[in-house]
């Protein structure tokens, strides 16, 4: 199987930028993705990007992508309270015909009023 | 309703009782998946299904659990004789074959064994 890193826990005030830093060991992950998960529910697509960008901007969301050292990130500017959640960076993988999903850990953001 | 419906969404069961935990796909998804977050835990693959076949059960424990998608309703995965340990949230997600946008998830099932 495939193997995505992240930190655990992530705190930043009320509108400074929040960045969530992901590693994986797949090479030949075509997209990745950054699901949220707010307390008590389940996870939700945040946004995603193929393999063949270095970046992707979305509104407040801006993923970057660093395919040598295999590093994804995710910025969220101007901070809101309502962005407090589990962040999980994702890789989908070829298992034979299907797509399986590795997921982080997730980091938890905490933001701070 | 364009959602992955799981129910019940808090299952509570003594030690050594069985539990059956519910899925619906999103209508037109014939690809299931289950899910484990336990606490403080990231979220562990268990099973893979498509309508009336488990294509990878590679997740899944040895004994007590057992997942089915027949081909007419819901989902389920059932977890005999229930032990502490198998607290945890269980999700299910299904996609449509080539969904280029990942997985479409349900809110979970958060079980409690005491």
């Amino acid at each position: 199987g495939e193997d995505v890193e992240q930190s655990l826990f992530l705190s930043v005030r009320e509108g400074d930028s929040s960045v969530i830093n992901c590693t994986y060991t797949d090479s030949s992950s075509t997209y990745l993705y950054w699901y949220k998960q707010e307390p008590g529910a389940g996870l939700q697509l945040l946004t995603y990007i193929f393999s063949n960008m270095d970046m992707k901007q979305d509104q407040r969301l801006t993923v970057l992508l660093n395919k040598k050292d295999k590093h994804l990130s995710l910025r969220i500017a101007d901070t809101q309270t309502g962005d407090s959640a589990i962040y999980f960076c994702a890789d989908p993988w070829w298992a034979g015909g299907y797509q399986k999903v590795t997921f982080g850990i997730g980091t938890k953001l905490q933001v701070i009023p | 309703n364009a959602g992955v419906m799981q129910n019940p969404r808090h299952l509570v069961r003594r030690r050594g009782q069985e539990a059956r935990l519910r899925c619906s796909p999103v209508k037109g998804h014939s690809h299931v998946y289950w899910y484990r977050q336990l606490p403080e835990e990231g979220l562990k693959f268990m099973v893979y299904l498509q309508k009336e076949n488990i294509i990878d059960e590679s997740g899944m424990p040895k004994e007590r659990f057992s997942a089915e998608f027949p081909k007419e309703g819901p989902s389920i995965l059932r977890i005999q004789q229930v032990v502490r340990g198998d607290s945890a949230a269980y999700f299910c997600a299904s996609s449509s074959r080539d969904s280029v946008y990942g997985y479409t998830f349900g809110s979970g099932t958060r079980l409690t064994v005491v």
